[in-house]
C-alpha cells in the first residue's frame, strides 16, 4: 500500500514569500505529524493532529507557521513571510492512533533565499 | 525542559563489529521510547519500548529501556555496510515526541 507522500520533495523560495508544503497520510490513519529537521539534528515536532483538530501545536515556532487538516486526511503547513531560518527538511509522519507507530514521508526540503 | 540525548554522536566501526547505541531522556509524563533508523530523509521504525527490562529483537538489532535510570540502549551486532545510517532516539509523551540529535554509525568493509 502507499506509504506517508509529500510534495513538493523539495523547494527554494525567496525571502518574505508564503510557502505551502503538503503532506498525504496513509489511508485511515488518523493522526498526523509534522516535524522540521536541520542538518545534523533530530526532527524538532512542530503540531500534532488527531482527526481534523490540532490536538497540539506547542511546538510551532511563531505564528507565521499554520497548519490545517480540514477533512481529516491531507495536512497542509504554511508558512508566512518565510525567512532563511525556516530552511530545513519539514518531515510528516502518520500513525494509526497517537500512540502508535509513526510513519514518516519523503519530506520536503525547503530552502529559503 | 524536556530532552532527549543520545551518544555517541558518530562511531566509525567494521563489518563485524557489534555496537551499543545510547539514549537517555527526561520527558514530561513519559510513555514509550522509540529508536528510528534514518538514512536518507525519512526515519523508519525499528522499535517501540513501553516497558522497563523487556528486550525487543529483530534479526541483529535488539533494544531495551530501563525506566528507573531514564536511558535505553540499542544494540547491533555483526555489523554490516547497509547498517550504516542516524539512529534516532525519541521520547514520547501524551502530546508528542521529542527526538535526540542522532548516533551517526559508520561500518566499514
Amino acid at each position: 500500500g502507499a506509504g506517508v507522500s509529500q510534495t513538493p520533495s523539495n523547494k527554494v523560495t525567496e525571502k518574505g514569500k508564503y510557502v505551502e508544503l503538503r503532506c498525504d497520510p496513509i489511508s485511515g490513519h488518523t493522526a498526523l505529524y509534522w516535524y522540521r529537521q536541520s542538518l545534523g539534528q533530530g526532527p524538532e515536532f512542530l503540531i500534532y493532529f488527531q482527526g481534523t483538530g490540532a490536538a497540539d501545536d506547542s511546538g510551532l515556532p511563531n505564528d507565521r507557521f499554520f497548519a490545517v487538516r480540514p477533512e481529516g486526511s491531507v495536512s497542509t503547513l504554511k508558512i508566512q513571510r518565510t525567512e532563511r531560518g525556516d530552511s530545513a527538511v519539514y518531515l510528516c509522519a502518520s500513525s494509526l492512533i497517537f500512540s502508535g507507530e509513526q510513519f514518516f514521508g519523503p519530506g520536503t526540503r525547503l530552502t529559503v533565499l | 525542559e524536556d530532552k532527549v540525548v543520545q551518544s555517541p554522536l558518530s562511531l566509525v566501526v567494521h563489518e563485524g563489529d557489534t555496537v551499543t547505541l545510547n539514549c537517555s531522556y527526561e520527558v514530561t509524563n513519559f510513555r514509550s521510547l522509540l529508536w528510528y533508523k534514518q538514512e536518507k530523509k525519512a526515519p523508519t521504525f525499528l522499535f517501540m519500548l513501553t516497558s522497563s527490562g523487556i528486550e525487543k529483537k529483530s534479526g541483529r538489532l535488539s533494544s531495551i529501556l530501563d525506566k528507573k535510570e531514564l536511558f535505553s540502549i540499542l544494540n547491533i551486532t555483526a555489523t554490516q555496510t547497509g547498517d550504516s545510517a542516524v539512529y534516532l532516539c525519541a521520547g514520547m509523551n501524551n502530546n508528542d515526541m521529542r527526538f535526540g540529535a542522532g548516533t551517526r554509525l559508520t561500518v566499514k568493509p
